[in-house]
């Protein structure tokens, strides 16, 4: 089975500092990778994934992730936030299952931009 | 292209009754994910519906069932509410590829409150 580990719960950050969020993974088979973004009280949206290719993979709002195998790592970066960024993000890491494909989310990290 | 819809946007229900949420998936896609999300928690998955089928279960009891229509729009049931039902419940559609590589659209959500 796999998993997902979104090690820090909440990440406080000046606005128009560089901020990464971490994402660690496992799995014994092939993964692909996800980051989702959650603004209060409503649904999830996509920020980027990774299916195969280039490990660097650029996403909306000025996000982009690096895919890396050996770390089994998928970190989230942003080179400087906006206050619009304040949100929870969610790592989710999906494997082919029986021809299906099981998508696993992490618990989640709170960015709080601070002015 | 009015993406995923979900109704009721809230809903409160008292302890024992039974609840219907409903949702529409995005344009093109031919499957329904129900998660749960708890305050403080990722997503958890519920079940997926594709071609009118349950396909996968997570770890959730036979209270919570679901159904499937022919245009794809679909409807999560919960039977005998407890308090510890209280939760968004996200809908999620894709399109399945066979791949594991389905991206999901999420829908703004369904805030259930159990008194």
């Amino acid at each position: 089975a796999q998993s997902v580990t979104q090690l820090d719960s909440q990440v406080p950050v000046f606005e128009e500092a560089p901020v990464e969020l971490r994402c660690n993974y496992s799995s014994s088979v092939s993964v692909y990778l996800f980051w989702y973004v959650q603004y209060p009280n409503q649904g999830l949206q996509l920020l980027l994934k990774y299916l195969s290719g280039s490990t660097l993979v650029k996403g909306i709002n000025g996000f982009e992730a690096e895919f890396n195998k050996s770390q089994t790592s998928f970190h989230l970066r942003k080179p400087s936030v906006h206050i619009s960024d304040t949100a929870e993000y969610f790592c989710a890491v999906s494997v082919r299952s029986g021809g299906y494909q099981k998508v696993t989310f992490g618990t989640g990290t709170k960015l709080q931009v601070i002015p | 292209d009015a993406g995923v819809t979900q109704s009721p946007t809230h809903l409160i229900k008292t302890r024992g009754q039974q609840v219907t949420l409903r949702c529409s998936p995005k344009s093109g896609h031919d499957t329904v994910s129900w998660y749960q999300q708890a305050l403080g928690q990722g997503p958890q998955f519920i079940f997926q519906y594709y071609e009118e089928e349950e396909r996968q279960r997570g770890n959730f009891p036979d209270r919570f069932s679901g159904h499937q229509f022919p245009n794809y729009s679909s409807e999560l049931n919960v039977n005998a509410l407890l308090l510890g039902d209280s939760a968004l419940y996200l809908c999620a559609s894709s399109l399945t590829t066979g791949e594991g590589t389905d991206t999901q659209y999420f829908g703004p959500g369904t805030r259930l409150t159990v008194l």
